[in-house]
């Protein structure tokens, strides 16, 4: 059982140069999310989609897009990558059963990017 | 709006000792707190979480927290620690999404425990 996975694991980009973090689960979950992770700051999620064919910004979205392909996938897009956009990025999915404010998040391994 | 708080950026523990990883939060309405691990290199695991009902929660590996409503707490406890324990833990709280599903997660910014011979 796969859970959540991320491609790539790691990626260099030059300033302004583009490129799309691809996930998939296999969990059939209903809901996907994009968080990324710095130092001393924790978790900041990026973007989710509670649902396939939704999707809304998170505490962070500048500088992203995102896509939910089908149920299964939710890519995450850099349009014009900045340095400041360095970090480790997690996918995660949960399921929306009952009272989803207690559902458990599954993450992936991570990605981590770097721009210089 | 709602948030949690580490304390601590890092704890260090002897093995066999007691271990508490601290947590306090704020949040309008009840709570859904939760507990996860981060190993080196590896993606967040769940440990385990608040709903309602009993406030220790026991959990994975051996793990627990306490939930304290008065003190707006959740810490995190094992009696007796292990190497092998010696991770990144992050504490958050649910935000559930009232359209469509969901649940917003807002973590604190972690506490790395290290457990030593």
């Amino acid at each position: 059982n796969a859970g959540v996975t991320q491609t790539p694991k790691f990626q260099v980009l030059k300033t302004g140069q583009s490129m799309t973090l691809q996930c998939a689960q296999d969990m059939n979950h209903n809901s996907m999310y994009w968080y990324r992770q710095d130092p001393g700051m924790g978790l900041r999620l990026i973007y989710y989609s509670a649902s396939e064919g939704t999707t809304d910004k998170g505490e962070v979205p500048n500088g992203y897009n995102v896509s939910r392909l089908n149920k299964r996938e939710f890519s995450l897009r850099l349009e014009s990558a900045a340095p400041s956009q360095t970090s480790v990025y997690f996918c995660a999915s949960s399921d929306q059963a009952g009272n989803s404010g207690a559902n458990v998040l599954t993450f992936g391994a991570g990605s981590r990017l770097t721009v210089l | 709006a709602q948030s949690v708080a580490q304390p601590e950026d890092q704890v260090n523990v002897a093995e066999g000792n007691p271990l508490t990883v601290k947590c306090t939060y704020s949040v309008s309405g009840n709570p859904y707190l939760f507990w996860y691990v981060q190993y080196p290199n590896r993606g967040l695991q769940f440990l385990l979480k608040y709903i309602t009902g009993d406030n220790l929660v026991k959990g994975s590996y051996g793990f627990e927290a306490e939930f304290n409503k008065s003190q707006t707490s959740f810490h995190l406890k094992k009696p007796s620690a292990l190497v092998s324990d010696s991770a990144l833990y992050f504490c958050a709280v649910s935000h559930y999404i009232l359209t469509g599903g969901g649940n917003k997660l807002t973590f604190g910014t972690g506490t790395q425990l290290k457990v030593e011979l």
